[in-house]
Order: structure tokens, then C-alpha cells, then sequence
């Protein structure tokens, strides 16, 4: 069984803050590593995707993998209210992704 | 900006009866998959489908399930006979060949009685 684990949270950060995400997954074989976000009751939206250890900047947001850790997180800048989201970490395996449980980030204005 | 599209949005059914629910992938996209969520808990992969047949499937993805694409835009999931537990939001995602970002429709949310 192939799992995604993330601290389910809730996280709150102050507006302008940086949130700092967390995921560890469970298959070395594991190839490609995603960051989705999900508002309640919609579907997942790609923020992120990377398939190769260090960092990866995308405006305020930054991934991190570590695959000898089988570590990937997501760092969020500057964070602003509309980001309060559940963040989805998932893990592609052959042509199976597998996602975390997520972890409610809250932005306090 | 081209999307994922899914109908219905919202379904109702009694246990035991026959669902289908429809997707039409991006238009270029090459390969297809199903996921559902129940209330609360994680997204759970149950099929990946390329090249008009079956890929991958997850272990939720029993014989009661089964998946076509009838035509040329159009991706279903049955679900033969329904049970409560089937009770979630399932998502249909496609993405192109070359890459692997996966665009998710918004969802039909099922509710088995």
C-alpha cells in the first residue's frame, strides 16, 4: 500500500506570513510529486508539480523535494486570505496518483 | 480555456440501482482517469484508462465498477449496483500524453439512499 501522509492540521498563519506544508510518502518508486489545492466542496487545482530533488518557484510558492527523505513540501509567501485552502500532496506511482489527506491552512487577515 | 466537464452535478439514487456518470475530457487529452472522495476523508484513485482500455485500477475499483469511453469525448463510470458506502464526490481528471499535470472536472456528488 502506497501511502501519502500530511499533517492534517488546521494550520493558521497571519496575512503576509509564510505557511510551510509538509508531505512524506511511503514508495521510493514514486516519480512525480504534485501540490493541489481544494476549496470545500470543489475540485482538486494544481498548484505545483516536481520530479526532481531541490526547489521549485512558481510565484509565492516554492516546492521542495527530497527524495532520499521521501520528503516534498510547499512554502507559500507572503500568504493572503484567498489561500485558505485544503492542500492536497499527491504522489504518482506507474499511472496511479495517490493523495494525502490534506492539511487546512487559515490565513488571519 | 478548455476544461474538464462531468454531468451530472449532483445524483441521487436508491441502493442498488445502476449510476452512470459522464465526463468529457479536455479535447486533446490522451489519458483518463476516475477518483472519489468521500465527505471528509482523501481523494482515492479508482481507474486510469489510456488507449481505449484499462491502465491502472485501484483496489476500490471492484467488479461493480466499469468504466467506457462510447465515443470520441465522452468518459463514463458505472457502478452496477449501488451500495451506501459509494456515497462521494467522484472526479474525473484527463491530461495529455506529454505531460502529467492532470486537470480535474468539478465533480458529480452521488448520494446512495
Amino acid at each position: 500500500q502506497k501511502e501519502v501522509e500530511q499533517n492534517s492540521g488546521p494550520l493558521s498563519v497571519p496575512e503576509g506570513a509564510i505557511a510551510s506544508l509538509n508531505c512524506t510518502y511511503s514508495d521510493r518508486g514514486s516519480q512525480s510529486f504534485f501540490w493541489y489545492r481544494q476549496y470545500s466542496g470543489k475540485s482538486p487545482e494544481l498548484i505545483m508539480s516536481i520530479y526532481s530533488n531541490g526547489d521549485k518557484e512558481d510565484g509565492r510558492f516554492t516546492a521542495q523535494l527530497n527524495k532520499a527523505s521521501q520528503y516534498v513540501s510547499l512554502l507559500i509567501r507572503d500568504s493572503q486570505p484567498s489561500d485558505s485552502a485544503t492542500y492536497l500532496c499527491a504522489v504518482k506511482f506507474s499511472d496511479q496518483f495517490y493523495f494525502g489527506t490534506g492539511t487546512s491552512l487559515t490565513v488571519i487577515p | 480555456e478548455p476544461e474538464v466537464t462531468q454531468t451530472p452535478s449532483h445524483q441521487v439514487t436508491q441502493m442498488g440501482q445502476e449510476v452512470i456518470l459522464r465526463c468529457v475530457p479536455i479535447s486533446n487529452h490522451l489519458y483518463f482517469y476516475w477518483y472519489r472522495q468521500i465527505l471528509g476523508q482523501k481523494v482515492e484513485f479508482l481507474v486510469s484508462f489510456y488507449n481505449n482500455e484499462i491502465s491502472e485500477k485501484s483496489e476500490i475499483f471492484d467488479d461493480q465498477f466499469s468504466v467506457e469511453r462510447p465515443d470520441g469525448s465522452n468518459f463514463t463510470l458505472k457502478i452496477r449496483s449501488t451500495k451506501l458506502e459509494d456515497s462521494a464526490m467522484y472526479f474525473c481528471a484527463s491530461r495529455t500524453g506529454n505531460w502529467e499535470t492532470q486537470y480535474f472536472g468539478p465533480g458529480t456528488r452521488l448520494l446512495v439512499l
